[in-house]
């Protein structure tokens, strides 16, 4: 069965500093990634995907994250912080034949200060 | 334009009642889901429907029922609440059924509250 690890339940970063939050996932077939970003009280937005058209993925709001095969990871990152990347940050995966279900790591809350 | 939308966005009741959600999505997907949120942001799906049929249920009691009257619609309804199903509960919708590197697409919850 597929699953994801997101190691750090909360990151805190200051204001202009390097985002990297930690995914790594487990599948046994080639995965489909996901990376979704949840404000307070809203739902679940995507941030990005990787659908193994490329490694290295662009996503809204300034965050990439890259597929790492060898190391079973798809950190996301962003260069700068700004205020309104606080939130909660998901990893997701999804296998072909998975029934469409889509797994989600335990997600890392994002803490950005001036 | 709300592309998913899910109603009432809080519900506060009794231990014992029962109670329904309802989900629309104007996206044209064919598959919809029902998560559930626990107090610690984990979330876990439990029901999957592709163009009305069941196709996921992931050991969720009975006393949750879903109903798909056509594929823009995924109303969830709870029999005999508890204590335990305090959540915030998530409709999504996506297109394509089984795999696919499709995204869900969520609408902002709803937050049950027993009491």
């Amino acid at each position: 069965a597929q699953s994801v690890t997101q190691l750090g339940s909360h990151v805190s970063v200051s204001e202009g500093a390097l985002v990297l939050l930690r995914c790594n996932y487990s599948s046994s077939v080639p995965p489909y990634l996901f990376w979704y970003v949840q404000y307070p009280n809203q739902g679940l937005q995507l941030l990005l995907k990787y659908t193994s058209a490329a490694t290295l993925v662009k996503g809204i709001n300034g965050f990439e994250a890259e597929f790492k095969k060898s190391e079973t990871s798809f950190h996301l990152t962003k260069p700068s912080a700004h205020m309104s990347d606080a939130a909660e940050y998901f990893c997701a995966v999804r296998v072909t034949g998975g029934g469409n279900k889509l797994t989600f790591g335990t997600g890392t809350q994002l803490k950005v200060e001036l | 334009d709300t592309a998913v939308s899910q109603t009432p966005k809080y519900l506060v009741t009794q231990m014992g009642n029962d109670k329904s959600i309802k989900c629309e999505q104007n996206l044209g997907h064919d598959t919809m889901y029902w998560y559930k949120q626990d107090s610690k942001k984990f979330l876990k799906i439990m029901f999957s429907y592709n163009n009305k049929e069941l196709i996921i249920n992931e050991t969720v009691p009975n006393r949750f029922s879903p109903k798909s009257p056509d594929k823009a619609h995924l109303n969830l309804h709870i029999n005999s609440l508890e204590l335990g199903d305090s959540a915030v509960y998530f409709c999504a919708s996506s297109q394509g059924d089984v795999g696919g590197n499709s995204p869900l697409h969520f609408g902002n919850g709803t937050r049950l509250t027993v009491t």
